[in-house]
């Protein structure tokens, strides 16, 4: 079964760059059905779609968040990472990474999900 | 933008059914999603494609969808179904995901 792990520095400073990496085990990262995507969570809140990645390189992303973000998928590592650039207090957040299954009709759904990492941007 | 409007808190005894709704423009024509998650925990996909369950969820758990208004129901609802459950769906509009405000299922 497929599992995935967050990876990265849990403290970022304000207008540095947040930078994850999520580890895919269990099936490949350039599997067809899937994308690969970031969802966050801030503290006492709901979930916020972050962005999303196929393999080859096709990408989609939040639009309120679009002008910071880059998800970048290694096949050789079947790693896939985010980068949040020029953070603030308001990007502190459970970051979760997770297998995005797209169906027909561009109908996409989030499973399996990793655990979740806690990153805090403070000075 | 779309956006998906679910109820802050939803009670229910135990034994008894909840339901919380997941409202959109519509709705009933897209494919909606639902997520449990456990505090501490990341979620957890209980219902996609409006109706369908991955392996490992109880029957207990259904999806409906129609017009406005999509639905999980809990039948016999348990202790260990108190959570925060999302719906999701895929904005075709502006490519883009969206998730509804979440829903508190409290169990009496």
């Amino acid at each position: 079964q497929v599992q995935l792990q967050e990876s990265g520095p849990g403290l970022v400073k304000p207008s540095e760059t947040l930078s994850l990496t999520c580890t895919v085990s269990g099936d490949s990262i350039s599997n067809s059905n899937y994308y690969w995507g970031w969802i966050r969570q801030s503290p006492g809140k709901g979930l916020e779609w972050i962005g999303s990645m196929f393999y080859s390189g096709s990408t989609y992303y939040n639009p309120s968040l679009k002008s910071r973000v880059t998800i970048s998928v290694d096949m050789s590592k079947n790693q896939f990472s985010l980068k949040l650039s020029s953070v603030t207090a308001g990007d502190t957040a459970v970051y979760y990474c997770a297998g995005n299954f797209w169906s027909a009709y561009s109908n996409n759904w989030f499973d399996p999900w990793g655990q979740g990492t806690m990153v805090t941007v403070s000075s | 933008s779309y956006v998906l409007t679910q109820p802050p808190s939803v009670s229910v005894a135990p034994g008894q059914a909840a339901t919380i709704t997941c409202g959109g423009n519509n709705i009933g024509s897209k494919s909606v999603h639902w997520y449990q998650q456990k505090p501490g925990q990341a979620p957890v996909l209980v219902v996609y494609d409006d109706s369908d369950r991955p392996a490992g969820i109880p029957e207990r758990l259904s999806g409906s969808n129609s017009g406005n208004t999509a639905t999980l129901t809990i039948s016999r609802v348990e202790a260990g179904d108190e959570a925060d459950y999302y719906c999701q769906v895929w904005d075709s509009s502006r490519d883009h995901v969206v998730f509804g405000g979440g829903t508190k299922l409290t169990v009496l």
